[in-house]
Protein backbone atom coordinates (compact mmCIF):
# COMPACT_ATOMS: atom_id res chain seq x y z
CA UNK A 1 0.00 0.00 0.00
CA UNK A 2 0.89 3.15 -0.64
CA UNK A 3 2.10 5.58 2.42
CA UNK A 4 1.83 8.68 1.04
CA UNK A 5 -1.24 9.70 -1.30
CA UNK A 6 -1.84 13.32 -2.96
CA UNK A 7 -4.83 12.30 -5.20
CA UNK A 8 -4.40 15.67 -7.33
CA UNK A 9 -1.52 15.69 -9.89
CA UNK A 10 -2.55 19.48 -10.70
CA UNK A 11 -4.73 22.13 -9.84
CA UNK A 12 -5.71 25.52 -10.95
CA UNK A 13 -6.01 28.39 -7.92
CA UNK A 14 -7.13 32.11 -9.25
CA UNK A 15 -4.62 34.58 -7.28
CA UNK A 16 -5.35 35.62 -3.63
CA UNK A 17 -7.98 32.47 -3.12
CA UNK A 18 -7.29 29.60 -0.86
CA UNK A 19 -6.47 26.24 -2.09
CA UNK A 20 -6.43 22.84 -0.13
CA UNK A 21 -3.66 20.62 -1.37
CA UNK A 22 -4.86 16.51 -0.55
CA UNK A 23 -2.36 14.24 1.34
CA UNK A 24 -3.57 10.94 3.04
CA UNK A 25 -1.21 8.63 4.94
CA UNK A 26 -0.66 5.28 5.85
CA UNK A 27 1.40 4.09 9.21
CA UNK A 28 0.93 1.98 12.03
CA UNK A 29 3.54 3.61 13.99
CA UNK A 30 2.15 5.98 16.63
CA UNK A 31 4.98 8.49 16.94
CA UNK A 32 5.53 10.34 13.08
CA UNK A 33 5.66 13.34 11.60
CA UNK A 34 4.51 14.88 8.06
CA UNK A 35 5.87 17.40 6.01
CA UNK A 36 4.93 19.52 3.42
CA UNK A 37 7.70 20.97 0.61
CA UNK A 38 7.29 22.66 -2.26
CA UNK A 39 9.41 22.18 -5.18
CA UNK A 40 9.47 25.13 -7.78
CA UNK A 41 10.95 24.76 -11.40
CA UNK A 42 14.33 25.19 -9.92
CA UNK A 43 14.22 21.89 -8.42
CA UNK A 44 15.00 22.79 -4.38
CA UNK A 45 12.97 21.21 -2.48
CA UNK A 46 11.44 23.69 0.50
CA UNK A 47 10.28 22.93 3.64
CA UNK A 48 6.85 24.58 4.16
CA UNK A 49 5.49 23.19 7.23
CA UNK A 50 5.60 19.85 9.61
CA UNK A 51 2.95 18.15 11.97
CA UNK A 52 3.70 15.82 14.30
CA UNK A 53 1.41 12.64 15.30
CA UNK A 54 1.25 13.93 19.09
CA UNK A 55 0.12 17.62 18.21
CA UNK A 56 -2.80 18.99 19.63
CA UNK A 57 -3.27 21.47 17.37
CA UNK A 58 -3.30 22.33 13.66
CA UNK A 59 0.31 23.46 12.34
CA UNK A 60 0.39 27.14 11.23
CA UNK A 61 3.23 29.06 9.08
CA UNK A 62 1.92 32.00 7.51
CA UNK A 63 0.13 31.54 4.66
CA UNK A 64 0.27 27.78 5.22
CA UNK A 65 -1.68 25.94 7.26
CA UNK A 66 -2.13 22.31 7.82
CA UNK A 67 -5.53 20.50 8.10
CA UNK A 68 -4.99 17.29 10.33
CA UNK A 69 -7.20 14.74 10.83
CA UNK A 70 -5.49 11.81 12.66
CA UNK A 71 -8.52 9.66 12.79
CA UNK A 72 -9.04 9.58 9.21
CA UNK A 73 -4.75 9.26 8.55
CA UNK A 74 -5.24 13.07 5.99
CA UNK A 75 -2.98 15.80 6.17
CA UNK A 76 -3.91 18.09 3.87
CA UNK A 77 -2.30 22.00 3.26
CA UNK A 78 -4.03 24.97 2.95
CA UNK A 79 -2.27 27.63 0.79
CA UNK A 80 -4.28 30.96 1.44
CA UNK A 81 -4.31 33.90 -0.30
CA UNK A 82 -2.37 32.52 -3.14
CA UNK A 83 0.52 34.28 -5.04
CA UNK A 84 1.90 33.92 -8.71
CA UNK A 85 5.06 33.00 -6.63
CA UNK A 86 2.98 29.89 -5.24
CA UNK A 87 3.21 27.57 -8.54
CA UNK A 88 5.15 24.76 -8.01
CA UNK A 89 5.03 21.00 -7.03
CA UNK A 90 4.42 20.59 -3.42
CA UNK A 91 4.92 17.33 -2.13
CA UNK A 92 4.00 15.42 1.21
CA UNK A 93 6.03 13.32 3.02
CA UNK A 94 6.04 11.75 6.24
CA UNK A 95 9.17 10.49 8.75
CA UNK A 96 8.26 7.14 10.89
CA UNK A 97 9.87 6.46 14.38
CA UNK A 98 11.53 3.45 15.15
CA UNK A 99 13.24 0.91 12.93
CA UNK A 100 11.82 2.91 9.69
CA UNK A 101 14.72 5.20 10.20
CA UNK A 102 14.92 8.65 9.68
CA UNK A 103 14.00 8.86 6.12
CA UNK A 104 11.53 10.68 4.51
CA UNK A 105 8.62 9.06 2.41
CA UNK A 106 7.12 11.33 0.04
CA UNK A 107 4.17 11.53 -1.94
CA UNK A 108 3.57 11.73 -5.80
CA UNK A 109 3.28 15.18 -5.60
CA UNK A 110 0.04 17.96 -6.98
CA UNK A 111 1.18 20.61 -9.49
CA UNK A 112 -0.45 24.13 -8.38
CA UNK A 113 -1.08 26.67 -10.97
CA UNK A 114 -1.96 30.19 -9.65
CA UNK A 115 -3.58 32.24 -12.21
CA UNK A 116 -3.40 36.00 -12.59
CA UNK B 1 24.44 31.32 1.98
CA UNK B 2 24.53 28.56 4.95
CA UNK B 3 21.92 26.18 3.24
CA UNK B 4 22.86 22.75 1.40
CA UNK B 5 24.87 22.75 -1.29
CA UNK B 6 25.47 20.61 -4.12
CA UNK B 7 27.71 20.26 -7.20
CA UNK B 8 27.32 19.91 -9.79
CA UNK B 9 24.44 21.57 -10.54
CA UNK B 10 23.60 19.37 -13.90
CA UNK B 11 25.77 16.39 -15.21
CA UNK B 12 25.56 14.52 -19.04
CA UNK B 13 27.62 11.32 -19.17
CA UNK B 14 27.26 8.52 -21.65
CA UNK B 15 26.59 4.96 -20.60
CA UNK B 16 28.85 3.24 -18.60
CA UNK B 17 30.92 6.29 -17.37
CA UNK B 18 31.24 7.08 -13.42
CA UNK B 19 30.02 9.86 -12.24
CA UNK B 20 30.61 11.91 -8.64
CA UNK B 21 28.39 13.94 -6.75
CA UNK B 22 29.34 16.30 -3.96
CA UNK B 23 26.94 17.44 -1.20
CA UNK B 24 28.08 20.39 1.62
CA UNK B 25 25.23 19.90 4.24
CA UNK B 26 24.24 22.84 6.60
CA UNK B 27 27.24 23.06 8.75
CA UNK B 28 26.03 22.57 12.37
CA UNK B 29 23.97 19.51 11.16
CA UNK B 30 25.05 15.80 12.09
CA UNK B 31 22.80 13.83 9.67
CA UNK B 32 22.70 13.61 5.74
CA UNK B 33 20.59 11.64 3.17
CA UNK B 34 20.37 11.50 -0.06
CA UNK B 35 17.51 11.06 -2.52
CA UNK B 36 16.50 10.32 -6.09
CA UNK B 37 13.92 12.12 -8.09
CA UNK B 38 12.71 10.95 -11.29
CA UNK B 39 10.52 12.99 -13.17
CA UNK B 40 7.06 13.28 -12.14
CA UNK B 41 7.85 11.20 -9.24
CA UNK B 42 8.48 12.54 -5.37
CA UNK B 43 12.06 11.65 -4.24
CA UNK B 44 13.00 7.98 -3.39
CA UNK B 45 15.26 7.52 -0.10
CA UNK B 46 18.57 6.59 -1.32
CA UNK B 47 20.82 6.39 1.87
CA UNK B 48 21.85 8.18 5.46
CA UNK B 49 24.50 9.24 7.22
CA UNK B 50 24.51 10.20 10.99
CA UNK B 51 28.27 11.66 11.39
CA UNK B 52 30.43 9.41 9.48
CA UNK B 53 28.90 6.18 10.12
CA UNK B 54 26.37 5.32 7.05
CA UNK B 55 23.28 4.08 9.12
CA UNK B 56 20.92 2.86 6.36
CA UNK B 57 20.76 2.18 2.83
CA UNK B 58 17.76 1.55 0.53
CA UNK B 59 17.04 -1.53 -1.51
CA UNK B 60 17.28 1.39 -4.55
CA UNK B 61 21.05 1.66 -3.63
CA UNK B 62 22.74 -1.03 -5.83
CA UNK B 63 25.83 -2.12 -5.91
CA UNK B 64 27.01 0.12 -8.52
CA UNK B 65 26.29 3.25 -6.01
CA UNK B 66 28.29 4.12 -3.09
CA UNK B 67 28.40 7.00 -0.86
CA UNK B 68 30.60 8.32 1.70
CA UNK B 69 31.08 11.14 4.66
CA UNK B 70 34.47 10.54 5.82
CA UNK B 71 34.58 13.29 8.06
CA UNK B 72 31.08 13.59 8.91
CA UNK B 73 30.99 16.49 7.03
CA UNK B 74 30.24 16.46 3.39
CA UNK B 75 29.51 13.84 1.51
CA UNK B 76 30.02 12.22 -2.02
CA UNK B 77 27.81 9.81 -3.97
CA UNK B 78 29.43 7.77 -6.75
CA UNK B 79 27.70 5.60 -9.70
CA UNK B 80 29.67 3.61 -10.94
CA UNK B 81 28.77 1.94 -14.90
CA UNK B 82 26.06 4.44 -15.62
CA UNK B 83 23.10 3.17 -17.13
CA UNK B 84 20.31 4.78 -18.72
CA UNK B 85 17.82 4.15 -15.75
CA UNK B 86 20.17 6.35 -13.21
CA UNK B 87 19.10 9.91 -15.48
CA UNK B 88 17.52 11.02 -12.13
CA UNK B 89 17.62 14.38 -10.06
CA UNK B 90 19.70 13.38 -7.32
CA UNK B 91 18.95 15.08 -3.72
CA UNK B 92 21.27 16.01 -0.68
CA UNK B 93 19.52 16.95 2.51
CA UNK B 94 21.00 17.35 5.49
CA UNK B 95 19.43 17.44 9.39
CA UNK B 96 20.38 18.24 13.24
CA UNK B 97 19.51 15.55 15.69
CA UNK B 98 17.67 17.63 17.91
CA UNK B 99 14.15 17.04 18.40
CA UNK B 100 10.82 15.07 17.30
CA UNK B 101 10.95 17.72 14.16
CA UNK B 102 14.10 17.07 12.92
CA UNK B 103 13.52 18.68 9.38
CA UNK B 104 15.41 17.76 6.48
CA UNK B 105 16.81 20.54 4.72
CA UNK B 106 17.26 20.32 0.78
CA UNK B 107 20.35 21.75 -1.24
CA UNK B 108 19.01 22.16 -5.19
CA UNK B 109 19.74 18.67 -6.67
CA UNK B 110 22.45 17.06 -9.38
CA UNK B 111 20.57 16.81 -12.45
CA UNK B 112 21.44 13.58 -14.11
CA UNK B 113 21.92 12.75 -17.82
CA UNK B 114 22.85 9.36 -19.15
CA UNK B 115 23.31 9.09 -22.95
Amino acid sequence: AQKITQTQPGMFVQEKEAVTLDCTYDTSDPSYGLFWYKQPSSGEMIFLIYQGSYDQQNATEGRYSLNFQKARKSANLVISASQLGDSAMYFCAMREGGAAGNKLTFGGGTRVLVKP
Amino acid sequence: DTGVSQNPRHKITKRGQNVTFRCDPISEHNRLYWYRQTLGQGPEFLTYFQNEAQLEKSRLLSDRFSAERPKGSFSTLEIQRTEQGDSAMYLCASSHQTNVQETQYFGPGTRLLVL
